[in-house]
């Protein structure tokens, strides 16, 4: 079955730091999302890729695809309190599993004030 | 509305007890997930609804028995379960194919 695979699994910065997580699937992905949980709190989407080598940004977060789209990649600019939180990607099976939304092991983010 | 409402927030329940975890949303989604997760771990998929009807199962045990009721809710019936089964449970919805998944705040389930 299909695996995604994140790293690191932990990351501890001091604010102000970027931050960078990535993602890896053994199979082609038809599309990854990212989602963030908070402590304490449940998943929240970000956004979701879909074309090969699709780099999108939200305010100081950069999201990309690689061109294989088989792995993907999360960053944070200048890294803020707000931030802590679980990073985690996730990809759809395929076929008659391709509601079956696999998550990897997320990044857990801590942020040094 | 743009929100997946669970209820309750908090369950305690006995080994030999049986209680409903319910789930809402009035999104339109026509998708709705039941996820299992355990501390410091990723959400787990344990059953999918597709136009109410199930579609997945992940070989979840039988003491777990889902229900969708209509295309805006969906329960998660709870008998004899076993002290490992303590979790956040977690309720989600989306359109039907590759789309974000908006998730509710969860029930935290302790089995004693």
């Amino acid at each position: 079955g299909q695996q995604v695979m994140q790293i690191p699994q932990y990351q501890h910065v001091q604010e102000g730091e970027d931050f960078t997580t990535y993602c890896n699937s053994s199979t082609t992905l038809s599309n990854i999302q990212w989602y963030k949980q908070r402590p304490g709190g449940h998943p929240v989407f970000l956004i979701q890729l879909v074309k090969s080598g699709e780099v999108k940004k939200q305010k100081r977060l950069t999201f990309q695809f690689g061109e294989a789209k088989k792995n993907s990649s999360l960053h944070i600019t200048a890294t803020q309190t707000t931030d802590v939180g679980t990073y985690f990607c996730a990809g759809p099976g395929s076929g008659a599993g391709s509601y079956q939304l696999t998550f990897g092991k997320g990044t857990k983010l801590s942020v040094i004030p | 509305d743009t929100e997946v409402t669970q209820t309750p927030k908090h369950l305690v329940m006995g080994m030999t007890n049986k209680k409903s975890l319910k789930c809402e949303q009035h999104m339109g989604h026509r998708a709705m997930y039941w996820y299992k997760q355990k501390a410091k771990k990723p959400p787990e998929l344990m059953f999918v609804y597709s136009y109410e009807k199930l579609s997945i199962n992940e070989s979840v045990p039988s003491r777990f028995s889902p229900e969708c009721p209509n295309s805006s809710l969906l329960n998660l019936h709870l008998h004899a379960l076993q002290p490992e089964d303590s979790a956040l449970y977690l309720c989600a919805s989306s359109h039907p194919g590759d789309y974000g998944y908006t998730f509710g705040s969860g029930t935290r389930l302790t089995v004693v």
